[in-house]
């Protein structure tokens, strides 16, 4: 079966310091990937998505990038975050090609002070 | 439509009482639907689909309706435990949407189970 893991689960970063936070899937080869961000009482925004390796769509001009260097890892960066970046992380994973649901990882809740 | 900047409405049930989370979507060629449950601090987790050839889908203690005439899509939970409490979002799949997969989610509603 597929499963998805998201690291950190927690972390509190100074502003201007940098930011990595990765995401692996297991169990299936060649998935869409994404990146949300979610904000405390508000919905999911789509930042980043990746059909393949090394290709990453942006949906949001902000201070993060996204790459995904293996197949099932993509990695979510900034060099310099802000206050604004706090939020919770919320990595997914679906099987490529055709309507299909979306599965999320456990999350990850950056605060940035 | 997007749910960002929202903040989320809530529907308050009694323990033992069948609830229905309503979800107003967006685009009317959108051929694919699902419902997500999220507990707080945690991810969401997918409860059921239906696409759009289909009007009824029921699952365990859970039935999705859909209504294309005015996009209109429902979730609704029997005997709602108190293990139902949570935020929960619908999705769809706008038709063409082609490889990349996107989803649009709703703004969410959060589900209070009073005991």
């Amino acid at each position: 079966s597929q499963t998805i893991h998201q690291w950190p689960a927690t972390l509190v970063q100074p502003v201007g310091s940098p930011l990595s936070l990765e995401c692996t899937v297991e169990g299936t080869s060649n998935p869409n990937l994404y990146w949300y961000r979610q904000a405390a009482g508000r919905g999911l925004q789509l930042l980043f998505y990746s059909v393949g390796i090394g290709q990453i769509s942006s949906e949001v001009p902000q201070n993060l990038s996204a790459s995904r260097p293996q197949d099932r890892q993509f990695i979510l960066s900034s060099k310099k975050l802000l206050l604004s970046d706090s939020g919770f992380y919320l990595c997914a994973w679906r099987v490529a090609g055709g309507p299909g649901t979306q599965y999320f990882g456990p999350g990850t809740r950056l605060t940035v002070l | 439509g997007e749910s960002v900047g929202l903040h989320l409405p809530t529907l308050s049930v009694q323990e033992g009482d069948n609830s229905i989370i309503n979800c107003a979507y967006s685009n009317s060629a959108s051929d694919y639907f699902i419902w997500y449950k999220q507990e707080s601090g945690k991810g969401p987790q997918f409860i059921i689909d239906i696409r759009s050839n289909m009007d009824k889908r029921q699952g365990q203690r859970v039935t999705v309706l859909l209504n294309k005439t005015v996009k209109h899509l429902s979730l609704q939970i029997a005997a709602t435990q108190p293990g139902d409490s949570a935020v929960y979002f619908c999705a769809e799949n706008p038709y063409g949407s082609g490889n990349t997969g996107k989803l649009i989610f709703g703004q969410g509603t959060t589900l209070q189970v009073k005991p």
